[in-house]
C-alpha cells in the first residue's frame, strides 16, 4: 500500500543522546516536512524539503537537523535531545509545495527524552 | 503574529448536526485546509477551500469566507466515528500552513 513510513513507532530517550526518526515515502512525492504535536498547541513545522537536495526551515528547527538525498527518504536527527523535545512527530508529504496540495501523513513516533 | 483560532472542545448527540469554527489571521492567503484526526492517529485531509462559499462532500462540507477571515466546517448525521479533532489550517503567501490547534468533537449517544 502506497503511502508514509515512520520508524520507530515510539521510543523512550535519555537526554544527550543523538537520535534520528526515519521517513520513507513511496509515492514519488516531490515535498516532504516533518511537525511536532504538543497538546493544545497546533502542528508546528520543524523542517521541510521541496525536492531532493534542498531543505529548508520551519518555525521550530533549533535542534534538529534534516536530509534530503533522494526523493523517498527525509530523516529527522536530534543531535542532543532535550526534555522540551517530547512530542509527537509526524512525517507528512505532498506532490509539491504549492496551493492546494493536500499532506499526507505518516503514522507518527511518539518520543520521550528524559 | 499569524494566528488560527478555533473551539478547544465541542460535545454533539449522534444523528446531529454540529458547526466547528475558524477564524484566521495570516500573512497572505493561498487556501483554507481541513483535516481529521483521530486520537492516536495521524492527520487526514478533508477538504480544501480557496474561494468564497460552501464546498460539500457527503456529510461533511465546509465554508470560507475571506474577507472574514472565517470558516466552518459543518458535519451532518453524525455517527460515533466522527468523534475526532478536527485540524484548521491556512496557506499563507509562501505556501506554508498555518495550523489551529484543532477541536476536539465528543460524539454523545
Amino acid at each position: 500500500i502506497a503511502g508514509i513510513t515512520q520508524a520507530p513507532t515510539s521510543q523512550i530517550l535519555a537526554a544527550g543522546r543523538r537520535m534520528t526518526l526515519r521517513c520513507t515515502q513511496d509515492m514519488r512525492h516531490n515535498a516532504m516536512y516533518w511537525y511536532r504535536q504538543d497538546l493544545g498547541l497546533g502542528l508546528r513545522l520543524i523542517h521541510y524539503s521541496n525536492t531532493a537536495g534542498t531543505t529548508g526551515k520551519g518555525e521550530v528547527p533549533d535542534g534538529y537537523s534534516v536530509s534530503r538525498a533522494n526523493t523517498d527518504d527525509f530523516p529527522l536527527t536530534l543531535a542532543s535531545a532535550v526534555p522540551s523535545q517530547t512530542s509527537v512527530y509526524f512525517c507528512a508529504s505532498s506532490p509539491s509545495q504549492g496551493a492546494g496540495e493536500k499532506l499526507f501523513f505518516g503514522s507518527g513516533t511518539q518520543l520521550s527524552v528524559l | 503574529g499569524q494566528n488560527i483560532d478555533q473551539p478547544t472542545e465541542m460535545t454533539a448527540t449522534e444523528g446531529a448536526i454540529v458547526q466547528i469554527n475558524c477564524t484566521y489571521q495570516t500573512s497572505g492567503f493561498n487556501g483554507l485546509f481541513w483535516y481529521q484526526q483521530h486520537a492516536g492517529e495521524a492527520p487526514t485531509f478533508l477538504s480544501y477551500n480557496v474561494l468564497d462559499g460552501l464546498e460539500e462532500k457527503g456529510r461533511f462540507s465546509s465554508f470560507l469566507s475571506r474577507s472574514k477571515g472565517y470558516s466552518y466546517l459543518l458535519l451532518k448525521e453524525l455517527q460515533m466515528k466522527d468523534s475526532a479533532s478536527y485540524l484548521c489550517a491556512v496557506m499563507d503567501s509562501n505556501y506554508q500552513l498555518i495550523w489551529g490547534a484543532g477541536t476536539k468533537l465528543i460524539i454523545k449517544p
